[in-house]
């Protein structure tokens, strides 16, 4: 089975800074899909970003980027010029190529002031 | 401009007395997922359908079932509500085949059970 390790249970940076948020996971396949996931205290469970795992090129979504380590099986985000906005859970998930979400158990970031 | 619809938002239910909680799409995906979602956890997925097969998840209690009569709708059935199932239930949709997608979310139907 799969499984989706963020070592992060919390974390809070100040406005405007950059922060990154980790996610290892553990799987024996080579076909696979990583998200991140953003849910913001009482709302909806949106996507943030998407990464492929035959593609070796970083994902970047605006202020939004990660970092996949492939073999280290490493797959971290990276939030630059924080906005109040990004306040919210982080959940890391895994799909394997046609098979359920896995989730990990989330960062809970808050962005200061 | 909603995708994923759960209704209703908050449901408050009795001890005992069965619930059922909706979904529906307009995306035309084939999977349809139920997660439960305590405070502060992560999500826990229940069961999902793909197209019309039905997979259950090994831990899923039998006190929760679930419905998909069509590629639009599906339902989740608690037979006999506890005070452990009190949570949030996401609904989640993705697309199977060539060009995976990525899942996207209702906004929950929050479960209180008293």
């Amino acid at each position: 089975a799969q499984t989706v390790t963020q070592s992060q249970p919390e974390m809070s940076v100040q406005e405007a800074e950059t922060v990154t948020l980790s996610c290892t996971y553990d799987t024996s396949e080579s076909n696979y899909y990583l998200f991140w996931y953003k849910q913001p205290p009482s709302r909806q469970m949106i996507l943030v970003i998407r990464q492929e795992a035959y593609k070796q090129q970083n994902a970047t979504e605006n202020r939004f980027s990660v970092n996949f380590q492939k073999a280290a099986k490493s797959f971290s985000l990276k939030i630059s010029d924080s906005q109040l906005g990004d306040t919210a859970m982080y959940f890391c998930a895994f799909m394997r190529g046609n098979e359920k979400l896995t989730f990990g158990t989330g960062t809970r970031l808050t962005i200061i002031p | 401009d909603a995708m994923v619809i759960q209704n209703p938002r908050y449901q408050v239910t009795q001890f005992g007395k069965p619930v059922t909680l909706s979904c529906s799409q307009t995306l035309n995906h084939n999977v349809m997922y139920w997660y439960q979602q305590k405070s502060s956890q992560a999500p826990k997925l229940l069961f999902h359908y793909y197209d019309k097969d039905f997979n259950n998840e090994a831990d899923t209690p039998d006190n929760f079932q679930s419905r998909r009569p069509n590629t639009s709708f599906c339902f989740l059935d608690i037979r006999s509500p506890g005070l452990g199932d009190a949570a949030m239930y996401l609904c989640a949709t993705s697309r199977r085949g060539a060009g995976n997608t990525e899942a996207f979310f209702g906004q929950g139907t929050r479960l209180t059970v008293v």
